[in-house]
């Protein structure tokens, strides 16, 4: 299996400023992805965290107000820029080792924005 | 479009008692569902996988059931605990991790 932390675990954030979520995985992982999931809904992929290169982002998501980086194999990071309070949710990583069917996830971060 | 539906959005039973959640979906191609549990201010965590070849799988006292034919997908968890008190989540993958098709959940509540 694989463990992923991340950080913060929760905020409360002002409107128009932005936040960086760290994401930490305690072995290298094939794939990482981050997730949204708004209160009682399913959760939506942000986008796929590509090591070294660009993020790819899914319909509805773009690099500017959702920046990733991915340094290594191990750890990556979301931004949410710009915040308004439609961006409050919680934020998920998530992460795929090899070719195996099992995918993992963060305990998840808590974000508010007032 | 992919959907996937699960049913009853919210459950509660008595600790001690059976329960069955179900899926259906709408998700082709289709490579594999799984079933997640997620507890309140946690990510979700796997309970089950299985490929289309599979129609039934176990882990501990939760069952999964998969119809592939008719794209119906059951968690039957048996003699319920407290600590099953959680979000189910089924989730329908139609080939690669970025594919997924998440269920809305079924929150399940155990009362003593």
């Amino acid at each position: 299996s694989a463990v992923i932390s991340q950080k913060p675990s929760r905020d409360i954030c002002q409107r128009g400023t932005s936040l960086t979520i760290q994401c930490q995985v305690d072995s290298q992982v094939t794939m990482m992805f981050w997730y949204r999931q708004q209160p009682g809904q399913s959760l939506t992929l942000i986008a796929t965290a590509n090591q070294g290169s660009e993020a790819t982002y899914e319909s509805g998501f773009v690099i500017d107000k959702f920046p990733i980086s991915r340094p290594n194999l191990t750890f990556s990071t979301l931004t949410v820029s710009n915040m308004s309070p439609e961006d409050s949710s919680i934020y998920l990583c998530s992460a795929v080792r090899g070719n195996t069917y099992e995918q993992y996830f963060g305990p998840g971060t808590r974000l508010t924005v007032t | 479009k992919n959907q996937v539906e699960q049913s009853p959005q919210s459950l509660i039973i008595l600790e001690g008692k059976n329960c069955t959640l179900q899926c259906n979906y709408t998700v082709s191609p289709f490579s594999n569902l799984r079933w997640y549990k997620q507890d309140t201010g946690r990510g979700p965590v796997s309970l089950t996988i299985m490929t289309f070849s599979e129609n039934t799988k176990s882990n501990g006292r939760y069952t999964a059931t998969l119809d592939a034919d008719t794209k119906q997908s059951s968690l039957h968890i048996t003699a319920s605990q407290l600590s099953d008190s959680a979000s189910y989540i089924c989730v329908v993958s139609g080939g690669g991790a970025d594919g997924l098709t998440f269920g809305k959940g079924t929150h399940l509540i155990i009362q003593p």
